[in-house]
């Protein structure tokens, strides 16, 4: 079956940085895409990686491991707004999107 | 610039009782989904179109159905609500669809079901 896996919650402090694992197993790989959720609303688009490597955008940075079924989601200067959800999705050879469950980031002050 | 537009954004409904929810996009997509999301779980997709007049099945189409009669209006028909369907509903866009390069989505605002 196919698998997208990101932990449930993290807790980081304002100001700090935090990264968020997401591994996968799906068949076929044709991309990896990280977005953002707040609480009550629709997901936006964070970041793309389709090619091993860093991406960097900002204070978001994804990196992405085909070989090792991997990516992170880099967060920098952490700020209150940065609390959300972030979903992981890969998608596979039939161009499907496979969603993780998220990542819930509660940022302290 | 509307984007995706979605309503309800809530609505209960009895078992059994039927409903459509309603989604449009001015942003000349070719691609629209219809998305489901229950806690703790990922996305799952119900339906997408590639094109008016073309539909086709996604991972949950069980107890749903749609239709794409324009670019624009990619509705999703629920019949005989079940308790199952409970659940925050996305409809989603892109422009490019597959194999041409990233196609990030962009969502409606989503509609919270719950069926008593």
């Amino acid at each position: 079956g196919q698998n997208i896996d990101q932990p449930t919650e993290m807790t980081a402090t304002e100001g700090a940085i935090v990264q968020i694992n997401c591994t996968y197993q799906t068949s076929g790989f044709n991309g990896l895409f990280w977005y953002q959720q707040h609480a009550g609303e629709a997901p936006t688009f964070l970041s793309y990686n389709v090619l091993d490597g860093l991406e960097e955008k900002g204070r978001f940075s994804s990196f992405l491991s085909r070989s090792k079924g991997y990516s992170y989601l880099l967060l920098k200067e952490l700020q209150m707004k940065d609390s959300a959800s972030y979903l992981c999705a890969v998608r596979d050879s039939n161009y499907q999107l496979i969603w993780g469950a998220g990542t819930k980031l509660i940022i302290k002050p | 610039n509307a984007g995706v537009t979605q309503t309800p954004k809530f609505r209960i409904l009895k078992i059994g009782q039927s409903m459509t929810l309603q989604c449009t996009q001015d942003m000349n997509h070719n691609y629209m989904y219809w998305y489901r999301q229950d806690p703790g779980m990922g996305l799952k997709l119900i339906y997408y179109s590639v094109g008016a007049g073309i539909t086709d099945k996604g991972e949950v189409p069980n107890g749903y159905n749609v239709s794409r009669s324009t670019t624009e209006d990619f509705p999703l028909r629920l019949e005989l609500a079940a308790p199952s369907q409970t659940s925050v509903y996305f409809c989603a866009s892109s422009y490019e669809g597959q194999g041409t390069g990233y196609e990030k989505l962009f969502f409606g605002s989503g509609t919270q079901l719950s069926v008593l």
